[in-house]
């Protein structure tokens, strides 16, 4: 199915270690979007890229690193995981360099221990 | 940036009706978004406002007063699977800036 894919789903980390999560759209869209999600608090923005080649920080980007490696794909890497990073990760791409009408993939479930 | 406040939880039976507020306050503000999420499920895109007024979309409307930082969802016909949480979502000159969601629970 088109859309934004994400791998893994799941994944559980120890305290220390690294990880990078994938995310690939096939709708070649501009903006991309990494957003982690905790109880009660909605969708927090960890990074962005407008377009290929560029990335920005968001509202919570300490502790994480991203690349876009092309246009379809823009990844997350946690370099030393913590247990404060335990959430749910969702990418998401745009059309629009707004974020208009934004596509999510089906999250990533992290848990750090 | 961007901050965006919306109820915490809502409630209404089945075949009602049920506006979701959500106030913003921005440095950049382009238009107000909404989303849906079903429990262990992604966002997925209701609907947008560019311009004050109403949107409709089937069952869905939403409205936007720019001049007063104001936006709401209203759905209805209510039914069991729009048991959900809703979020209203600000896009900024380079991102899209997230409420903390309102949970919707439709009755029997």
């Amino acid at each position: 199915n088109a859309g934004v894919t994400q791998t893994p789903k799941f994944q559980v980390l120890k305290t220390g270690q690294s990880m990078t999560l994938q995310c690939a759209q096939d709708m070649n869209h501009n903006s991309m979007y990494w957003y982690r999600q905790d109880p009660g608090m909605g969708l927090r923005l960890i990074y962005y890229s407008a377009s290929e080649g560029t990335t920005d920080k968001g509202e919570v980007p300490n502790g994480y690193n991203v690349s876009r490696l092309n246009k379809r794909e823009f990844s997350l890497r946690l370099e030393s995981a913590a247990p404060s990073q335990t959430s749910v990760y969702f990418c998401a791409s745009s059309a629009y360099q707004t974020g208009a009408e934004a596509f999510f993939g089906q999250g990533t479930r992290l848990t750090v221990v | 940036g961007q901050s965006l406040e919306q109820p915490s939880e809502v409630t209404a039976v089945e075949g009602a009706i049920v506006q979701i507020n959500c106030t913003y306050q921005t440095s950049g503000f382009y238009g107000l978004s909404w989303y849906q999420q079903h429990d262990g499920g992604a966002p997925t895109f209701l609907s947008y406002n560019a311009l004050d007024g109403l949107e409709e979309t089937g069952r869905f409307s939403s409205f936007l007063s720019r001049s007063d930082s104001y936006g709401y969802l209203l759905l209805q016909e209510l039914q069991m699977k729009d048991s959900a949480s809703y979020f209203c979502a600000a896009e900024g000159p380079r991102q899209l800036t997230f409420g903390s969601g309102t949970q919707l629970t439709v009755l029997p």
